[in-house]
């Protein structure tokens, strides 16, 4: 079976500075990972994904995430926040090995604030 | 640029009541989702489709149930409406290529079951 926790519900965040967004998950094969941004009353924005290869995925609006296979975790980050950032953000994994359809499971969601 | 429309972005149903949320997606796509959101639990699977007039249940499809008749129409149907059934829905697309393909979401419909 396949999860993916997201430890934090909200995180505060002064603006300019860097952000980070924690994910960790579990599947039993290699993790497809992603993460979506939503903003008030809207649906999910895709942001970036991880597939194979460099464990630093850039993606929209200069956010970054980091695959750690030893510490099962793909956080997401930005070096500089803005006010413009603030939105729920989801982590989601798909394990290569389920079969069929292969399934995505998102996490919980985490809230992030960011403070002019 | 591609799109996933979803009919009503606020509806309000009385108990008991039969209710269609409609999804249309114009990229061509084989595979389409209605998801749930609620605050806390995150999303959560009702039902896909990997094909027209294919469907798989999801994590919570009791209440619920499915259409595809076209390829570019996936509705999501609340036989009788019940109070718990409030909530965000959302329906997603993507394409079959692979597991490594993200989804493209709706603008999403909130339903308010009174």
């Amino acid at each position: 079976a396949q999860s993916v926790a997201q430890p934090e519900d909200q995180v505060n965040v002064a603006e300019g500075n860097p952000l980070t967004v924690k994910c960790t998950y579990s599947v039993s094969g290699n993790p497809y990972l992603f993460w979506y941004v939503q903003y008030p009353n809207r649906g999910l924005q895709f942001l970036l994904k991880y597939i194979t290869g460099d464990n630093l995925v850039k993606g929209s609006y200069g956010f970054e995430a980091e695959f750690n296979k030893s510490q099962t975790s793909f956080h997401l980050k930005k070096p500089s926040a803005l006010v413009s950032d603030s939105a729920l953000y989801f982590c989601a994994v798909r394990d290569s090995l389920s079969g069929g359809y292969q399934k995505v499971t998102f996490g919980t969601g985490t809230k992030l604030q960011v403070i002019p | 640029d591609v799109k996933v429309t979803q009919s009503s972005r606020y509806l309000v149903k009385r108990t008991g009541e039969k209710v269609f949320l409609e999804c249309v997606q114009d990229m061509d796509h084989e595979n389409m989702f209605w998801y749930r959101q609620d605050p806390g639990l995150g999303l959560r699977l009702i039902y896909f489709s990997y094909d027209v007039k294919m469907k798989e249940k999801g994590d919570i499809p009791e209440g619920y149930s499915v259409s595809r008749e076209k390829k570019e129409r996936f509705s999501l149907i609340l036989e009788s409406a019940s109070t718990n059934q409030t909530s965000m829905y959302l329906c997603a697309s993507s394409p079959a290529t692979g597991g490594g393909t993200e989804a493209f979401f709706g603008q999403g419909t909130r339903l308010t079951v009174v």
